[in-house]
């Protein structure tokens, strides 16, 4: 089965540590994406990626960053992790086109404490 | 700016009972628009999706969904709704990014809630 994987489901991380949250696809798909899901909000986009090394900011990228090496990896990095960053973290990746649907990982839930 | 309103942040249906979830978008070219749906503990799994022509369009799981331009609406269908149909569902529009990317903004959800 093609897949989106999070290496972590559930992650506890103390107020400014750097923390790493690390997502693969199988799909040799263009672009990812990494969304935070809370309750009441929605799902709301924090960064993606249409190529390799390249980037570009979502609706809420303040206190993340992201690193795309490999065309299967896509890393959202906290720099300093702070308690408002306590939330459910979505990966997804899709082909190029506006058409095509995002496959979904099954989530990283991260506290902040 | 583009945006996602689902006016309804819970629903509770009786299993048999007939289902409708609605969405409502703001977007300033012809939307694409999606529906997915999330089950405790796991990610989202695509129900639908629109993009052009017949504005019903057939999804998995006996879903459907009616596109009204008129109304700025994609709302989700079901006739009979079954137990395994609790979830949270979310409606979500493709913004685009240069024409190549399709990043989707999403509405706050649904959490629908199905009775024995």
């Amino acid at each position: 089965d093609v897949k989106v994987t999070q290496s972590s489901r559930y992650l506890v991380k103390r107020t400014g540590e750097k923390v790493f949250l690390e997502c693969v696809q199988d799909m040799d798909h263009e672009n990812m994406f990494w969304y935070r899901q809370d309750p009441g909000l929605g799902l709301r986009l924090i960064y993606f990626s249409y190529d390799v090394k390249m980037k570009e900011k979502g609706d809420i990228p303040e206190g993340y960053s992201v690193s795309r090496e490999k065309k299967e990896r896509f890393s959202l990095i906290l720099e300093s992790a702070s308690t408002n960053q306590t939330s459910m973290y979505l990966c997804a990746s899709s082909l190029g086109g506006r058409e095509e649907k995002l496959l979904f990982g099954s989530g990283t839930q991260l506290s902040v404490l | 700016a583009q945006s996602v309103t689902q006016p309804d942040i819970h629903i509770t249906v009786s299993e048999g009972a007939s289902l409708e979830l609605r969405c409502n978008y703001s977007y300033g070219a012809t939307p694409y628009l999606f529906w997915y749906v999330q089950s405790p503990g796991q990610g989202l799994q695509l129900l639908l999706k629109y993009f052009s022509g017949d504005t019903l369009v057939q999804g998995i799981k006996g879903f459907e969904a009616e596109f009204k331009r008129s109304q700025s609406s994609f709302n989700l269908r079901k006739p009979s709704v079954h137990w395994s149909d609790a979830a949270e569902y979310f409606c979500a529009v493709g913004a685009g990014y240069g024409g190549a990317t399709n990043k989707l903004i999403f509405g706050t959800g649904t959490l629908l809630a199905v009775q024995p």
